[in-house]
């Protein structure tokens, strides 16, 4: 079975400064990772996908992802926040081989960026 | 036109009533999936489907159930709609012929039990 924890359910920073959201995941086979991202009253959107390849990942809105297998981690970060990126941050695990695919999230980290 | 569209969008409905939610989608997936969303509790899967004839239980399925009436739609059945049941419902896509690397999602049923 796998799981994903998310290890800070909400993180406040300020606009402009760096910011970091924490995900660790656990399953036994390879696997294909994601950052949701779902803005208030909206539903979920794809920012980032990691299937193979290179570790960094780069996805919309300038946040990037890394991969990283021993640490059994995949954190996002943005290098500068801004205040339209206030919203709640979900990541996910699924299977990467052939048959089932069920997508397994975090309890999700909700950003407030702060003027 | 969004993608994958679910209705209603808000329903509010009385302890022991029937309700429906329905999704429909126009990106040809052939797999699809019913979420529940709870605050601090992120999204579980309820059911999915990986065509028409092939539906299975996710890990909160007890009180639901669900219909494939074709490739385009899937819907979601509380028989008897109970206060813990309220929640924010998604509707998922996934194409297998794409190695199901991405979940396109609808933007959400919010359920209210009275």
């Amino acid at each position: 079975a796998q799981s994903v924890t998310q290890l800070d359910s909400q993180v406040p920073v300020f606009e402009e400064a760096p910011v970091e959201l924490r995900c660790n995941y656990s399953s036994s086979v390879s696997v294909y990772l994601f950052w949701y991202v779902q803005y208030p009253n909206q539903g979920l959107q794809l920012l980032l996908k990691y299937l193979s390849g290179s570790t960094l990942v780069k996805g919309i809105n300038g946040f990037e992802a890394e991969f990283n297998k021993s640490q059994t981690s995949f954190h996002l970060r943005k290098p500068s926040v801004h205040i339209s990126d206030t919203a709640e941050y979900f990541c996910a695990v699924t299977y990467s081989g052939a048959g089932s695919y069920q997508l397994t999230f975090g309890k999700g980290t909700k950003l407030s960026v702060i003027p | 036109d969004a993608d994958v569209t679910q209705t209603p969008r808000n329903r509010i409905t009385k302890t022991g009533k029937r309700i429906m939610l329905e999704c429909s989608q126009t990106k040809g997936h052939d797999r699809m999936y019913w979420y529940r969303q709870d605050p601090g509790l992120g999204l579980r899967l309820i059911y999915y489907s990986f065509d028409v004839k092939d539906i299975n239980k996710g890990e909160i399925s007890d009180g639901y159930s669900v219909s494939r009436q074709a490739q385009a739609k899937f819907s979601l059945s509380l028989e008897s709609a109970i206060p813990n049941q309220t929640a924010l419902y998604f509707c998922a896509t996934s194409d297998s012929r794409q190695g199901n690397t991405e979940a396109f999602f609808g933007q959400g049923t919010r359920l209210t039990v009275v």
